[in-house]
């Protein structure tokens, strides 16, 4: 079974300019997450989807940040404009469903780095 | 607010010596916990968890984790250490009730000495 699949795997871009990450979880998880790590911290969440709902993104910022997960699989998030401290690796995961389904399985991740 | 601490920031052992790695959480009710690993460049790797029944929990790769409720601690444990076990560890919570996602702690980063 594919485990989550995110691309790209890196991106460098200057600052000011648009970027997007996709993800494409576990088949079969309705939740998924997007995670945001930054060098030597654990992973922050910054929104997540049940089905194609976001029910928790008190975490985005929304003035540059945006996600969308439409028909409920896969999921696509943007930054515009990027600004140097979003600099980090973005991580996305998903889990099943059910209450004791808060196990996450990650994906690889999304190195950007911005200049 | 659910939270997790991981006192820790660098360990290193020594191959073939023990390994125990601190874990506190603050969560208003019955926790569910998670200890994960990260290879460099790599996305993370569950280890373990415990959501109820006996406290002691194994794991992948030899690892144990043991739940103590009194303590708020979720310790994770190796009793032999491998150069391959050098790796970051994050301690993570969530739970039933409130954000489902999990909340990590800022990991414990491991060094192995041969």
């Amino acid at each position: 079974e594919a485990g989550v699949v995110q691309s790209p795997r890196y991106k460098i871009i200057e600052k000011k300019q648009p970027v997007a990450f996709w993800c494409n979880p576990i088949s079969g998880h309705n939740t998924l997450y997007w995670y945001l790590q930054n060098l030597g911290q654990g992973p922050e969440l910054l929104i997540r989807y049940e089905n194609e709902e976001a029910v928790d993104d008190s975490q985005l910022p929304k003035d540059r940040f945006s996600a969308e997960r439409l028909k409920g699989v896969d999921s696509t998030l943007k930054i515009q404009p990027a600004e140097l401290g979003d600099s980090a690796v973005y991580l996305c995961a998903s889990s099943g469903t059910g209450q004791r389904n808060t196990e996450a399985f990650f994906g690889q991740g999304t190195r950007l780095t911005v200049v | 607010a659910q939270s997790v601490t991981q006192p820790d920031i660098h360990i290193t052992v020594s191959e073939g010596a023990s390994l125990e790695l601190r874990c506190n959480y603050s969560y208003g009710a019955t926790p569910y916990l998670f200890w994960y690993v990260q290879s460099p460049g790599q996305g993370l790797q569950l280890l373990l968890k415990y959501f109820s029944g006996d406290t002691l929990v194994q794991g992948i790769k030899g690892f144990e984790a043991e739940f103590k409720r009194s303590q708020s601690s979720f310790n994770l444990r190796k009793p032999s250490v491998h150069w391959s076990d050098a790796a970051e560890y994050f301690c993570a919570v969530g739970g039933l009730t409130g954000r489902r996602a999990l909340t990590f702690g800022s990991g414990t980063r491991l060094q192995v000495q041969p």
